[in-house]
Order: C-alpha cells, then sequence, then structure tokens
C-alpha cells in the first residue's frame, strides 16, 4: 500500500524568508501524481501545487516550488518570501490512476512577522 | 465553474443517533466523488469514494456508510453514531484519476 509520510509536525519560518517542507512517499508504481495541499484555520483544503511523476521538470506556481527526487521518493515543498497567509497545515498527497489517494498527517507552518 | 457544498456546516448529535451528511457538486457531469474524515490535528483518511451512480467503494471497515442516488449527490450515513464517529469530514471531487482533488467546506461533526 502507497504511504505518504511527512516528517516535520511543525515548522516555522520568519516572514519574507524561505521555508521547506518535506514528504516522502512508498509506491511501487510508476505512473502517479503528487499534491500539496494547504489547509488555513477555515479548513478549507486548498490546492498548492501538483506534479506528475512522468515529469522531470519541478512544478512552480509563484512563491511555491517542489523539488521532485524520483529515485528517492521524495517530494519537497519550498515557499520563497513567505507570507503571513501561509501560515496553515499542509498536506503532501499521493495519488495513482486507480483512484487511491493517500495524505501524510500533515505539517503545522507558523510564520511569524 | 464547478462548485461543491456540504451541508450541514456543523453537527451535534447524541451516541446512538442516525446521520446523513450531503456533498452536492455543482458545474460538471460524472464526477468522481470521496468522503474523508479528518481526526483533530491529524491527517485525512479516505472513507468512501465513488466512481458513478449507485458504485462505492469503501476503504476502512467502519460504522458508517455511503451512497449515491444522483450523478453529483453523495451522502455519508449512519445508522448509530459512536464517540469515535466525531471529527471533521470532507467531501472531495475530481473530473477523472488524472486530476487533483477539489475539495468541500468540511462538516464538523461532535458526537456526544
Amino acid at each position: 500500500a502507497q504511504t505518504v509520510t511527512q516528517s516535520q509536525p511543525e515548522m516555522s519560518v520568519q516572514e519574507a524568508e524561505t521555508v521547506t517542507l518535506s514528504c516522502t512517499y512508498d509506491t511501487s508504481e510508476s505512473d502517479y501524481y503528487l499534491f500539496w495541499y494547504k489547509q488555513p484555520p477555515s479548513r478549507q483544503m486548498i490546492l498548492v501545487i501538483r506534479q506528475e511523476a512522468y515529469k522531470q521538470q519541478n512544478a512552480t506556481e509563484n512563491r511555491f516550488s517542489v523539488n521532485f527526487q524520483k529515485a528517492a521518493k521524495s517530494f519537497s515543498l519550498k515557499i520563497s518570501d513567505s507570507q503571513l497567509g501561509d501560515a496553515a497545515m499542509y498536506f503532501c498527497a499521493y495519488r495513482n490512476n486507480n483512484n487511491d489517494m493517500r495524505f501524510g498527517a500533515g505539517t503545522r507552518l507558523t510564520v511569524k512577522p | 465553474s464547478q462548485t461543491i457544498h456540504q451541508w450541514p456546516a456543523t453537527l451535534v448529535q447524541p451516541v446512538g443517533s442516525p446521520l446523513s451528511l450531503e456533498c452536492t457538486v455543482e458545474g460538471t457531469s460524472n464526477p468522481n466523488l470521496y468522503w474523508y474524515r479528518q481526526a483533530a490535528g491529524r491527517g485525512l483518511q479516505l472513507l468512501f469514494y465513488s466512481v458513478g451512480i449507485g458504485q462505492i467503494s469503501s476503504e476502512v471497515p467502519q460504522n458508517l456508510s455511503a451512497s449515491r442516488p444522483q450523478d453529483r449527490q453523495f451522502i455519508l450515513s449512519s445508522k448509530k453514531l459512536l464517540l469515535s464517529d466525531s471529527g471533521f469530514y470532507l467531501c472531495a471531487w475530481t473530473r477523472d484519476s488524472y486530476n487533483e482533488q477539489f475539495f468541500g467546506p468540511g462538516t464538523r461533526l461532535t458526537v456526544l
């Protein structure tokens, strides 16, 4: 079974600085998708970024980028120029082609002014 | 554009009472639908998913059931709630296996 591990329960970053959230996963499949979701205090799940496993190029969305290392099964999220509004729970997620979607336990990010 | 609705937003129920949570999607057809539960401070646990009307797959054995009576309607039910059923329930949809899931606003369920 696929598992997703986020080894950092909590992280803290100074406003305007850069922070990296870690995620590793376990799978025997070669074709899958990886996601980072953000859950602010409102608890609405918001997609931050996605990565297709067949793409070697790391995905980027404005201040958010990933470091996808397929061989190492690692998928970290880098947030540049952190803003107060980035404070939230961040979930890493894995999905295969059979509707199997798994989430990590989450990392709570605090942004200090 | 597509939107997903869940209701109620919050619910407090006594142990042993029935449960019905509803999720509907607008602006798309034949979506894949999902029910998740999120315990306090925890990640998401997939409970059920559906790829079509009347088609339900269960991920974990539990006190809950799901139904899909219409293409864009997904219902989470229980005949008798347990204390352990308390949590935050999220419904999500996706077009197919290749796209990300979009989540509803969630229902906070407290069983007393």
